[in-house]
C-alpha cells in the first residue's frame, strides 16, 4: 500500500494567481499521477509524472497551465497557473503500486486526500 | 460513446437489501478493471479488482463480461455505511485509469 499526503488540503484563490500543490508519498514509486475532479464529475487525468522525465499530459491539458515537478521518487508538485473560476476543482495525486503475483495482490492505484481549490 | 459509462443513480435502498450496479466500457482492449468507492468529499479508495472469472469479497461480488464489455458489482445485505459513490474504473493503457462518473448509493434505515 501507499500513504499519500497533499498540501494544501484546500485553498481559495483569486483569479490570475497560481497555486502549487504538493504530494508526498511514504514509499518510493515510479509512477505518479495528477487528476482533477470537478463538481459532480468523475476523475479526469491531467498528467503522468515519472521521476527523471518530463510529465506526459493528457489531451486538453498543457504544461504552461499545469506545470509539474517530480524531483524524486516520493514527491511531486502540480501548479495551477493563471487561475480562473473554471479551475475550481478537487486536485488529486495518485500513485501506482505494483502487486505481487505470488501472493495474488494486484497492481493498485492509491489516491491522496485531494486539494479542494476554489477560484474567485 | 463515453469510455466508461455508469448509471449515476442515486440508488435508494433499505438496509439489508441487495443492489447491483452495472458499468460498460468502450475499449475492447482494456486490460484490468476495478471498483472504487468514494465517500462525500473524500478521495477514491479501491473496493475490489474485477477478475475475468468473477470474484467475491464478503458482501461484494464483482463480475466481468468481456464479450459484452460490462462490469457489475453486487452488494448483498446493504449497510448504512455502504452509502457512497461507486466508481467503475478501467485500465485501458499502460497504468492509466479511466473512471466512470460513478453510481451513488443511498442506504436508508
Amino acid at each position: 500500500s501507499a500513504v499519500i499526503s497533499q498540501k494544501p488540503s484546500r485553498d481559495i484563490c483569486q483569479r490570475g494567481t497560481s497555486l502549487t500543490i504538493q504530494c508526498q508519498v511514504d514509499s518510493q514509486v515510479t509512477m505518479m499521477f495528477w487528476y482533477r475532479q470537478q463538481p459532480g464529475q468523475s476523475l479526469t487525468l491531467i498528467a503522468t509524472a515519472n521521476q527523471g522525465s518530463e510529465a506526459t499530459y493528457e489531451s486538453g491539458f498543457v504544461i504552461d497551465k499545469f506545470p509539474i515537478s517530480r524531483p524524486n521518487l516520493t514527491f511531486s508538485t502540480l501548479t495551477v497557473s493563471n487561475m480562473s473560476p473554471e479551475d475550481s476543482s478537487i486536485y488529486l495525486c495518485s500513485v501506482w503500486v505494483l502487486g505481487d503475483r505470488e501472493t495474488g495482490v494486484t497492481d493498485t492505484q492509491y489516491f491522496g486526500p485531494g486539494t479542494r481549490l476554489t477560484v474567485l | 460513446r463515453k469510455e466508461v459509462e455508469q448509471d449515476p443513480g442515486p440508488f435508494n435502498v433499505p438496509e439489508g437489501a441487495t443492489v447491483a450496479f452495472n458499468c460498460t466500457y468502450s475499449n475492447s482492449a482494456s486490460q484490468s478493471f476495478f471498483w472504487y468507492r468514494q465517500d462525500c468529499r473524500k478521495e477514491p479508495k479501491l473496493l475490489m479488482s474485477v477478475y475475468s472469472s468473477g470474484n467475491e469479497d464478503g458482501r461484494f461480488t464483482a463480475q466481468l463480461n468481456r464479450a459484452s464489455q460490462y462490469i457489475s458489482l453486487l452488494i448483498r445485505d446493504s449497510k448504512l455505511s455502504d452509502s457512497a459513490t461507486y466508481l467503475c474504473v478501467v485500465n485501458m493503457r499502460d497504468s492509466t485509469l479511466t473512471f466512470g462518473k460513478g453510481t451513488m448509493l443511498l442506504v436508508s434505515p
